[in-house]
């Protein structure tokens, strides 16, 4: 099993509509757990930070389920700008300095 | 907003030369990475480094890579021979803590790596 799988989309998307991606982890003992956002050729950036209680940060909210060990985050009212990839990323496990990144999955809006 | 820098942002090399990356990390971060991502593939773990020594590496990260910090502000990332294979987007990435859930990562923009 991978340690981190993601499904690699391209999901395509209408402006406006609400699109949900889900990311599975291997290692029960991780501790950390992001989503990064990716631009086509540019670096990773930090979208959120995924909580066990579940967080919101405007039209994206994440989900940590440690019993299922996955992740997802949901993006209401998509826009154009939205269309990028999503990377789950999550630390190796005994290890503080190391994460771990899915391969992505690849939004698409469209007008 | 505080940013990582990186140079170059492109090398061209040829197979068998050294290649060293630099990197600016956020000032008051204390922790420094490497990570690579091969085009078309996952972004890669090389090496973690914390107070002026190595604190994890990856597999990949064999004999042939070696990591600095030669003065209080520049990190860098020497590959002694380069290899095909090794051609990719570099990132330098820099995080203030390794606390779990505070150890974010901000990264340069990247140094893409080709070798011929």
């Amino acid at each position: 099993r991978k340690e981190v799988e993601q499904d690699p989309g391209p999901f395509n998307v209408p402006e406006g509509a609400t699109v949900a991606f889900n990311c599975t982890y291997s290692n029960s003992a991780s501790q950390s757990f992001f989503w990064y956002r990716q631009d086509c050729r540019k670096e990773p950036k930090l979208l959120m930070s995924v909580y066990s209680s579940g967080n919101e940060d405007g039209r994206f909210t994440a989900q940590l389920n440690r019993a299922s060990q996955y992740i997802s985050l949901l993006i209401r009212d998509s826009k154009l700008s939205d269309s990028a990839t999503y990377l789950c990323v999550v630390n190796k496990q005994d290890s503080s300095y190391k994460l771990i990144f899915g391969s992505g999955t690849r939004l698409l809006v469209r007008p | 907003e505080p940013e990582v820098t990186q140079t170059p942002s492109h090398q061209v090399t040829q197979m068998g030369q050294e290649v060293i990356l630099r990197c600016v990390p956020i000032s008051n971060h204390l922790y420094f990475y490497w990570y690579r991502q091969i085009l078309g593939q996952k972004v890669e773990f090389l090496v973690s480094f914390y107070n002026n020594e190595i604190s994890e590496k990856s597999e990949i990260f064999d004999d042939q890579f070696s990591v600095e910090r030669p003065d209080g502000s520049n990190f860098t990332l020497k590959i002694r021979s380069t290899k095909l294979e090794d051609s990719a987007m570099y990132f330098c990435a820099s995080s203030e803590s390794i606390l779990s859930g505070a150890n974010v990562l901000t990264f340069g923009a990247g140094s893409r790596l080709t070798v011929l």
